[in-house]
């Protein structure tokens, strides 16, 4: 079936500081990606949908400087978060949809942990 | 803007029993309906929903979608332990092109004890 391989899967990083989280699709074309992020007990909010080599759509409030996003490829889709705050310790998961939507279309990474110290 | 309201937000109950999961949505444009099992990390798919009143069914688990009253179940039969998880709906609709976000809910802890 459909995989998608999300690394890291935990991170810990100081203020101020970058991180890159990356997701392949290992079996299949990922045409879209979508980024999510998740508080503690909370739902699972997007943040953008990127599609492969064009720019991504960020939904209101996210600020796309700060969370970069690249869909270079039909593989591989990367989050950087830049200049990272404690506020942005979350855990952020992605998603992918293929062309033909043969897992109904979304196949989820294993998420990344995130924590900013 | 979409909107996912599931409930009980939490539930605990006894191996055994049987419970049932509430979702409702108000959606433009609706287009489907998913449910997924969330444990420690990554959402794993257990439905999707399109039809009205068509029962899908898989083991011990079954929904079912009423497009009436804009809302769905997810029941679970003979609880067991491995059934503890975060259940989380979420709804798609047609708008945006062939992209198809999901806006998902909040989602349901449930704790099933031995």
């Amino acid at each position: 079936g459909a995989v998608v391989s999300q690394h890291p899967s935990r991170v810990i990083c100081k203020s101020g500081t970058s991180v890159k989280i990356e997701c392949r699709s290992l079996d299949f074309q990922a045409t879209t990606m979508f980024w999510y992020r998740q508080f503690p007990k909370q739902s699972l909010m997007l943040m953008a949908t990127s599609n492969e080599g064009s720019k991504a759509t960020y939904e209101q409030g996210v600020e796309k400087d700060k969370f970069l996003i690249n869909h270079a490829s039909l593989t591989l889709s990367t989050l950087t978060v830049t200049s990272a705050h404690p506020e942005d310790s979350s855990f952020y998961i992605c998603s992918a949809r293929d062309r033909t939507g043969i897992t109904y279309g979304y196949t989820f990474g294993s998420g990344t942990r995130l924590t900013v110290v | 803007e979409d909107k996912v309201v599931q409930s009980p937000l939490s539930l605990v109950v006894h191996e055994g029993d049987t419970v049932t999961l509430n979702c409702s949505y108000e959606v433009t444009n609706f287009r489907s309906l998913l449910w997924y099992k969330q444990e420690k990390k990554a959402p794993t798919f257990l439905f999707m929903l399109t039809s009205s009143g068509i029962e899908k069914k898989s083991g011990r688990l079954s929904s079912i979608l009423d497009k009436k009253e804009l809302f769905s179940i997810l029941n679970i039969t003979a609880t067991q332990t491995g059934d503890s998880a975060v259940y989380l709906c979420a709804v798609t609709n047609n708008s945006g092109g062939s992209n198809y976000k999901l806006t998902f809910g909040k989602g349901t802890l449930l704790t099933v004890n031995p």
